[in-house]
């Protein structure tokens, strides 16, 4: 069973960088799928897609946070990772990582079917 | 930027009824990449039906997912007890993908 888990730190001041990474097991981040993606939910609001990565390295952002995001992949160790620059509060949200769903032999960079549990990430001083 | 928009709000229902939601686009959605995902407080979302109207893996047939263009409906054929969360719906058919704010299916 493919697993997904986030790490990183669970506060941020204001300004600084978020970053995040995504630890893939139960399979490879290279055999599963060509996509994995990054999602946020700020508390008790709906959700916000970031931006995807092909496993070739290609990156899918959301335009509005284009100019802040990187997204990149190291298959060594089966892990992605989300960096977002500059954050404020409104950057304050769950994030989630997930993998983009194949079928068919096709595989989607914007519908996901594994998720990780998710990480509370808060932007304060 | 494809705007969704789903509707009810709330549905208050009772265990064994059928539950329908919709969802609107702002303009038509590209192939019918058209997704339904159930999350539960404190959970990441499931994702239910892709494409529109296929099943995700492991997801029992009382979930049902129908409609193309701009008008997407899931149904939920008799709820179960399991069945009482938010369900969202997310389109990926052009860029940015972008989700509905979500309908809460509450005990009635």
């Amino acid at each position: 069973q493919l697993q997904l888990q986030e790490s990183g730190p669970g506060l941020v001041k204001p300004s600084e960088t978020l970053s995040l990474t995504c630890t893939v097991s139960g399979g490879s981040s290279s055999s599963s799928t060509n996509y994995w993606g990054w999602i946020r939910q700020p508390p008790g609001k709906g959700l916000e897609w970031i931006g995807s990565i092909h496993k070739s390295g290609s990156t899918y952002f959301n335009p509005s946070l284009k100019s802040r995001v990187t997204i990149s992949v190291d298959k060594s160790k089966n892990q992605f990772s989300l960096n977002l620059s500059s954050v404020t509060a409104a950057d304050t949200a769950v994030y989630y990582c997930a993998r983009g769903a194949c079928s068919g032999g096709n595989c989607y960079s914007g519908v996901f079917d594994y998720w990780g549990q998710g990480t509370l990430v808060t932007v304060s001083s | 930027e494809i705007v969704l928009t789903q509707s009810p709000g709330t549905l208050s229902l009772s265990p064994g009824e059928r539950a329908t939601l919709s969802c609107r686009a702002s303009q038509s959605v590209n192939s019918d990449y058209l997704g339904w995902y159930q999350q539960k407080p404190g959970q990441a979302p499931r994702l239910l039906i892709y494409g529109a109207s296929s099943r995700a893996t492991g997801i029992p047939d009382r979930f049902s997912g129908s409609g193309s263009g701009t008008d997407f409906t899931l149904t939920i054929s008799r709820l179960e007890p399991e069945d009482f969360a938010v369900y969202y719906c997310q389109q990926y058919g052009s860029s940015p993908w972008t989700f509905g704010q979500g309908t809460k299916v509450e005990i009635k």
